[in-house]
């Protein structure tokens, strides 16, 4: 089957600007996250779902980041009056993974090819 | 918090020569361990894994023995491809909802 796809793959915005990303994960990932990749750094976690439910969003650098999955499956992060230092890979992962499942063999997060976003 | 430390880079090596990527970790209790690779233009993807004490992940030749005594899960490769030439995170899964926890990763090229 296909895997976690994103969309745009680039974007460029004019800084004040509002961009929305896209994520479809992988038919049937009940857990979905989105992670920050800064240049030259590893990627840093932002916000969790499992299905629609918004779980976690301690890394949400501030309130001009939201995200939403409203029927449990696509997500969208949106950045709105967008930063220069909002600049990043953005990347989204899915898993077969229920909070609190300590099941090694479903912790495995698929991840997408990313959206880099580049604020001028 | 939990962390994840690797090695600074880049690493360059001729093609056969033998790498190790240290990598070493901080965390509550002992959880699973993950070596993720991005090659050029594509997304990341899981290496490798280990799930418990002195477990050994291994995949494309790659190795990496999950110590507990030092806190460590170095990546190993006997004789490197120029194919290997990519970046590598080093990851442990954090909290209820295992969040990946991402060491800062390193560029490894290979020369023919």
């Amino acid at each position: 089957g296909a895997g976690v796809s994103q969309s745009p793959r680039y974007k460029v915005a004019k800084r004040g600007q509002d961009v929305a990303l896209r994520c479809d994960p992988i038919s049937g990932h009940v857990s979905l996250f989105w992670y920050q990749q800064a240049l030259g750094q590893g990627p840093e976690f932002l916000t969790y779902f499992q299905n629609e439910a918004q779980l976690d969003k301690s890394g949400l650098p501030s309130d001009r980041f939201f995200a939403e999955r409203p029927e449990g499956s696509v997500s969208t992060l949106k950045i709105q009056r967008t930063q220069q230092e909002d600049s990043a890979v953005y990347l989204c992962a899915s898993s077969l993974r229920l909070a609190g499942d300590t099941s090694h063999y479903k912790n495995e997060q698929f991840f997408g090819p990313g959206t880099r976003l580049t604020v001028l | 918090g939990d962390s994840v430390t690797q090695m600074e880079g880049p690493v360059t090596l001729s093609e056969e020569a033998f790498l190790t990527i240290n990598c070493t970790y901080t965390a509550t209790g002992y959880p699973s361990l993950f070596w993720y690779v991005q090659y050029p233009g594509e997304g990341l993807q899981l290496l490798l894994k280990a799930t418990k004490a002195d477990d050994k992940g291994s995949n494309k030749g790659f190795e990496a023995t999950y110590r507990k005594e030092t806190t460590s899960f170095h990546l190993e490769k006997g004789s490197v491809q120029v194919s290997d030439s990519a970046v590598y995170f080093c990851a442990l899964p954090t909290g209820a909802n295992s969040k990946l926890t991402f060491g800062k990763g390193i560029t490894l090229s290979v020369r023919p």
